[in-house]
């Protein structure tokens, strides 16, 4: 069947530190993978998008990598903030439709 | 810049009754995309129109439809309602020439009591 799994627990993590999040997916074969903020109660907000054919993406602070092999994007945040603290969510892409994944709470503590 | 606008915000409703979603895409967008999320879930996606004609349909019940007018703007309307479909239901737009980013609306919020 087909999955798409995010760290199912909440990320916990230190001021300054990178933060790390995990997309896996099984049967599926996007053609890009996009992750999105989401804070409670609000619509998510796009932040990046990376292609099949793309190993790597950044964009300040951001980092997205996107293993069509292992079927797998890491999401990186350097120099976290209290402010990143949010829900993150991946979503596959096909055409111009989406399906997301469950989401990783990230929590950064001054 | 202008957001994806959605009415209303927040919405009411007893089991059986209809409802009425809005969602006024950002100027110039020519895609609508329709999402469910249900308390702690992952949007669902629901349907989504490009140049007011239907282009992909997702798991929308049957009891819904939805449509694109000329203006671009989209309404959701939900009849028979279910305790079910208490949710918060998100627009999201998109300019089809420039690639596959969609942005969201804040969402409306359902309840159905």
């Amino acid at each position: 069947s087909q999955k798409i799994e995010q760290n199912s627990e909440a990320l916990n993590i230190q001021e300054g530190k990178t933060a790390t999040l995990t997309c896996n997916y099984t049967n599926y074969s996007p053609a890009y993978l996009q992750w999105y903020r989401q804070d409670p109660g609000r619509g998510p907000v796009f932040l990046l998008l990376i292609r099949e054919n793309e190993k790597e993406k950044r964009k300040e602070r951001l980092k997205v990598t996107f293993d069509t092999t292992l079927k797998q994007s890491l999401f990186h945040i350097t120099a976290s903030q209290p402010a990143d603290s949010a829900t993150y969510l991946c979503a596959l892409g096909y055409g111009n439709k989406l399906v997301f994944g469950a989401g990783t709470i990230l929590r950064v503590k001054s | 810049a202008a957001g994806v606008i959605q009415s209303p915000r927040h919405l009411i409703k007893e089991k059986r009754e209809t409802a009425t979603l809005k969602c006024y895409p950002i100027p110039r967008h020519d895609t609508v995309y329709w999402y469910q999320q249900g308390p702690g879930q992952d949007p669902q996606f629901l349907i989504s129109f490009y140049e007011k004609m239907q282009s992909d349909k997702g798991s929308i019940p049957d009891r819904f439809s939805a449509q694109q007018f000329s203006d671009y703007h989209s309404e959701l309307n939900m009849s028979s309602l279910e305790l079910g479909d208490s949710a918060l239901y998100f627009c999201a737009s998109s300019l089809r020439a420039s690639g596959e980013t969609q942005y969201f609306g804040p969402g409306t919020r359902l309840l159905v009591l």
